[in-house]
């Protein structure tokens, strides 16, 4: 069975400084991990997502994610956020050539001007 | 533009009530998931479907039931509904295991 921990329900970060978002999964099989945002009153979007290859993974805005298979994690990363990116955060795991996903409970991100 | 469809966005029903809330994709996706969304909870999967014509349970199905008649709807029922399914209702669907698709959501409430 999987299971996905985001260890940090809420963040708050002033505007432009760095920020992680934590995200810690188990499984006892290959995995594919995703990252979703889900801006006020919307439906989530895929932000980026680890299937293979390369462990460092980014979104078009900015976001990056490293795959760290020892760690068991899949930590998410900003180096300057913006007001805009405040949002909820899920963490996702399913197993490779699977289809079910299992979400995070979602950290929730407030950027401060 | 293609994506996923819910209907309607908001209701309220009262306590016993039944409803049926709509999903339709026109991506043609094999699959297709109801989840509901509770403050601090994330998204816990309700029932899912592998095709046209199937559906199973997820992690809380109970009060809850499904259908897939066509490929690109699935419809989620209540029966009678209770204070406890006051929720928000997000159906996703996908073709593997790359990523979903997710709908805009459904926020009912119960009373």
């Amino acid at each position: 069975a999987q299971s996905v921990t985001q260890l940090d329900s809420q963040v708050p970060v002033f505007e432009e400084a760095p920020v992680e978002l934590r995200c810690n999964y188990s499984s006892s099989v290959s995995v594919y991990l995703f990252w979703y945002v889900q801006y006020p009153n919307q439906g989530l979007q895929l932000l980026l997502k680890y299937l293979s290859g390369s462990t460092l993974v980014e979104s078009i805005n900015g976001f990056e994610a490293e795959f760290n298979k020892g760690q068991t994690s899949f930590h998410l990363r900003k180096p300057s956020v913006h007001i805009s990116d405040t949002a909820e955060y899920f963490c996702a795991v399913s197993g490779a050539g699977g289809f079910k996903t299992i979400f995070g409970a979602g950290t929730r991100l407030f950027v401060k001007a | 533009n293609a994506g996923v469809t819910q209907t309607p966005k908001f209701r309220v029903l009262k306590t016993g009530q039944s409803m049926t809330l709509l999903c339709a994709q026109d991506m043609n996706h094999e699959y297709m998931y109801w989840y509901r969304q509770d403050p601090g909870m994330g998204l816990r999967l309700i029932h899912y479907s592998v095709g046209e014509g199937t559906t199973a349970k997820g992690e809380v199905p109970d009060g809850y039931n499904v259908s897939r008649l066509k490929k690109q709807n699935f419809l989620l029922g209540l029966e009678s509904a209770a204070p406890s399914q006051t929720s928000v209702y997000f159906c996703a669907s996908s073709s593997d295991s790359l990523g979903y698709t997710f709908g805009s959501g459904t926020r009912l409430t119960v009373v």
